[in-house]
C-alpha cells in the first residue's frame, strides 16, 4: 500500500464546474496535509493546506479533511481552464518534529471549454 | 527574486560524470529539503538539512549521493558516478521552520538532470 494514494486520472470536467480531487494515506499519525499544484515542467505550487478535520476555504478553492477516514480532498469551484495541470498531495508525517512531506503521485485535471 | 533558488535548471552529464545540484532557500529559511521526481511521477524525499546538519537522509541512495547545507553557501547534492537511472527533475524546497505545522515547503525550479 502506497503512503499517499491519489486516482492518476486524467480528471475531465467541463468549464464552470466543479472539480474534486481525493487522496488517502496510511500513516494515522500524519498531522499536517496539503495540496500542491503543478504544470507540466514547472515546480510545484502551494494551493491550500489543512491540518483540522472539516472544511478550509480559499476563494475557489475549499480543502476538506477526515482523519477518521485518513482522507483529503481538495474541490475547485467554477473550474477554469487554467486550472489544467497535476494536483499533488502531501501529507507531514510529523516524525521527528519535522514537516517532511510524502507526496502522492498526482491526478492530471483536465479542464475543457 | 527572493524565492528558492536552484541552479543550473538543466544539466547533462555523462556516465560516470558527477553531477552538483545547488540550491538556496528562501530569505529566512534554515531548512531544506531535496526531492527527485521521474517522469509521470511524484516527488520522492531524498533529504532534510538545516545548517551544517543532515536530518533525516533516509531517502537517499546509500552510494553515489550525498548532500550538504554548509554554514555560508548554498546547500548542494552531489552525484558521483552519474547513470542513466539519476536522469530525472531534482527539487529542493525550503521551510521557515522545520518543526509545527506552520511551515509549507516552497519549491524551487528544480534542476533537470540528464543522463546520456
Amino acid at each position: 500500500q502506497k503512503e499517499v494514494e491519489q486516482n492518476s486520472g486524467p480528471l475531465s470536467v467541463p468549464e464552470g464546474a466543479i472539480a474534486s480531487l481525493n487522496c488517502t494515506y496510511s500513516d494515522r499519525g500524519s498531522q499536517s496535509f496539503f495540496w500542491y499544484r503543478q504544470y507540466s515542467g514547472k515546480s510545484p505550487e502551494l494551493i491550500m493546506f489543512i491540518y483540522s478535520n472539516g472544511d478550509k476555504e480559499d476563494g475557489r478553492f475549499t480543502a476538506q479533511l477526515n482523519k477518521a477516514s485518513q482522507y483529503v480532498s481538495l474541490l475547485i469551484r467554477d473550474s477554469q481552464p487554467s486550472d489544467s495541470a497535476t494536483y499533488l498531495c502531501a501529507v507531514g508525517r510529523g516524525a521527528g518534529g519535522y514537516n517532511k512531506l510524502i507526496f502522492g503521485a498526482g491526478t492530471r485535471l483536465a479542464v475543457h471549454p | 527574486n527572493a524565492g528558492v533558488m536552484q541552479n543550473p535548471r538543466h544539466l547533462v552529464r555523462r556516465r560516470g560524470q558527477e553531477a552538483r545540484l545547488r540550491c538556496s532557500p528562501m530569505k529566512g529559511h534554515s531548512h531544506v529539503y531535496w526531492y527527485r521526481q521521474l517522469p509521470e511521477e511524484g516527488l520522492k524525499f531524498m533529504v532534510y538539512l538545516q545548517k551544517e546538519n543532515i536530518i533525516d537522509e533516509s531517502g537517499m541512495p546509500k552510494e553515489r549521493f550525498s548532500a550538504e547545507f554548509p554554514k555560508e553557501g548554498p546547500s548542494i547534492l552531489r552525484i558521483q558516478q552519474v547513470v542513466r537511472g539519476d536522469s530525472a527533475a531534482y527539487f529542493c524546497a525550503s521551510s521557515q521552520t522545520g518543526t509545527g505545522n506552520n511551515s509549507p515547503l516552497h519549491f524551487g525550479n528544480g534542476t533537470r538532470l540528464t543522463v546520456t
